[in-house]
């Protein structure tokens, strides 16, 4: 299996700060990466796919970066409703499965 | 715009099947691969298994002999068996349509995510 780490697990910011979400694979997974953001209870939103691929209708101020086993999800300019919770995802081998990352709950300060 | 809405039975015992359907409105089954994802409570996503209309599947390996995907084009509608339930299989069960092209592997739209619950 290919674990996805993230850090950190949560993180307390004000709005209009820059937040940085790190996820690490435990392999290399070239760009196969994707960030999703979940609110209480309703389904995750897809915001990056392929480790920087901004998903259309989602703000510019969400960005990813990375390639290999080290990736990135910034907030530049954090909103009131970006208060959530973001996984990253692999999908580098479909006949292995994808996985999630635990999870980084965004909360305000 | 794509929509996906599931159903299925919300409360199962111990060894029961898990039986779950999504249908797909707005579009078609072409194209894509139709996913399952899990949820236990409070904790993070499981990737279950996924199927393409024409009948290929990939399954998460802790999960595959308990998994079964089965897709109906007539209906435009695809679906999931989860035998030998067990409290761990708790959870909200989600299902989704994956991008299926050669660089870009992501979950684009979701369903409305069903709440299961394995009690005796």
């Amino acid at each position: 299996d290919i674990q996805m780490t993230q850090s950190p697990s949560s993180l307390s910011a004000s709005v209009g700060d820059r937040v940085t979400i790190t996820c690490r694979a435990s392999q290399n997974i070239n760009k196969y990466l994707n960030w999703y953001q979940q609110t209480p209870g309703r389904a995750p939103k897809l915001l990056i796919f392929a480790a920087s691929s901004l998903q259309s209708g989602v703000p510019s101020r969400f960005s990813g970066s990375g390639s290999g086993t080290d990736f990135t999800l910034t907030i530049s300019g954090l909103q009131p409703e970006d208060f959530a919770t973001y996984y990253c995802q692999q999908s580098s081998s479909p006949l292995r499965g994808y996985t999630f990352g635990q999870g980084t709950k965004v909360e305000i300060k | 715009q794509v929509q996906l809405q599931q159903w299925g039975a919300g409360l199962l015992e111990p060894s029961e099947t898990l039986s779950l359907t999504c249908g797909v409105y707005g579009g078609s089954l072409s194209g894509y691969y139709w996913s399952w994802i899990r949820q236990p409570p409070g904790k993070g996503l499981e990737y279950i298994g996924e199927i393409n209309p024409s009948g290929n599947t990939n399954s998460n390996p802790s999960l595959k002999s308990r998994v079964t995907t089965s897709a109906d084009t007539s209906k435009n509608q695809f679906s999931l068996k989860l035998t030998s339930a067990t409290a761990a299989d708790t959870a909200v069960y989600y299902c989704a349509r994956r991008i299926a092209s050669l660089s870009v592997r992501a979950f684009d739209i979701w369903g409305q995510g069903t709440v299961v619950s394995v009690s005796s």
